[in-house]
């Protein structure tokens, strides 16, 4: 059973903080992984995707990848009230397989 | 360029019954993946389409099943409702599935209530 693993929080920053959201995958081939941002209602949207091991920076959002680890991170920079929701880590696995596999989501409340 | 479209946004449908949901992807995308998310469970993948062909399939019984249709539209069905099948139910769609690079779009999703 393929898994990913991700602290289901709250999370709780204040205004203006970091926010570091973390995921954990079992899948030693999975090859690619995604963050999706889900407000309540809602259906989930895609914030980056990373495939490749190191940092990927896209405005206030860096997405950390360590497949030696098997894990993957982002990070909010300056967060901001509106973002807050849950984050949803995403990964496809090995070749062969068009299944994403979603973690059940880390809730990100960020206190103005 | 129109997104995802879900329908309907909601249902109401009691135990035993039976109900079909529809989703049509992004102009040119032809992989479409269902997802069942529910508060406890989070979003459990159901099966993917491309081109007709459902290529994997997840742990969910018999009772549900897709199909995709020539322009890459596609239909879930539920037969036998259980009160357990309560959930939103979300279509995503992409240009081709699968890793690396082929990135999910969700639709609104479909809100069905079993009583």
């Amino acid at each position: 059973q393929k898994e990913v693993e991700q602290n289901s929080g709250p999370l709780s920053v204040p205004e203006g903080a970091i926010a570091s959201l973390n995921c954990t995958y079992s899948d030693r081939g999975s090859q690619s992984f995604f963050w999706y941002r889900q407000y309540s209602g809602k259906s989930p949207e895609l914030i980056m995707f990373i495939y490749s091991n190191g940092d990927k920076e896209d405005g206030r959002f860096t997405a950390q990848l360590n497949k030696a680890s098997q894990y993957v991170s982002l990070l909010i920079r300056d967060s901001q009230p509106s973002d807050s929701a849950t984050y949803l880590c995403a990964v496809y696995s090995g070749a062969g397989s068009y299944q994403l596999t979603f973690g059940k989501g880390t809730k990100l409340s960020v206190i103005p | 360029k129109a997104g995802v479209t879900q329908t309907p946004r909601y249902l109401i449908k009691t135990r035993g019954q039976q109900v079909t949901l529809s989703c049509s992807p992004i102009s040119g995308h032809r992989s479409v993946s269902w997802y069942q998310q529910t508060p406890g469970q989070g979003l459990q993948f159901l099966f993917e389409y491309f081109s007709e062909t459902q290529r994997n399939k997840g742990n969910f019984p018999g009772r549900f099943s897709g199909r995709q249709f020539s322009n890459s539209r596609s239909e879930m069905n539920v037969s036998t409702l259980e009160l357990g099948d309560s959930a939103l139910y979300l279509c995503a769609s992409s240009v081709a599935g699968g890793p690396p690079k082929n990135i999910q779009y969700f639709g609104a999703g479909t809100r069905l209530s079993v009583l």
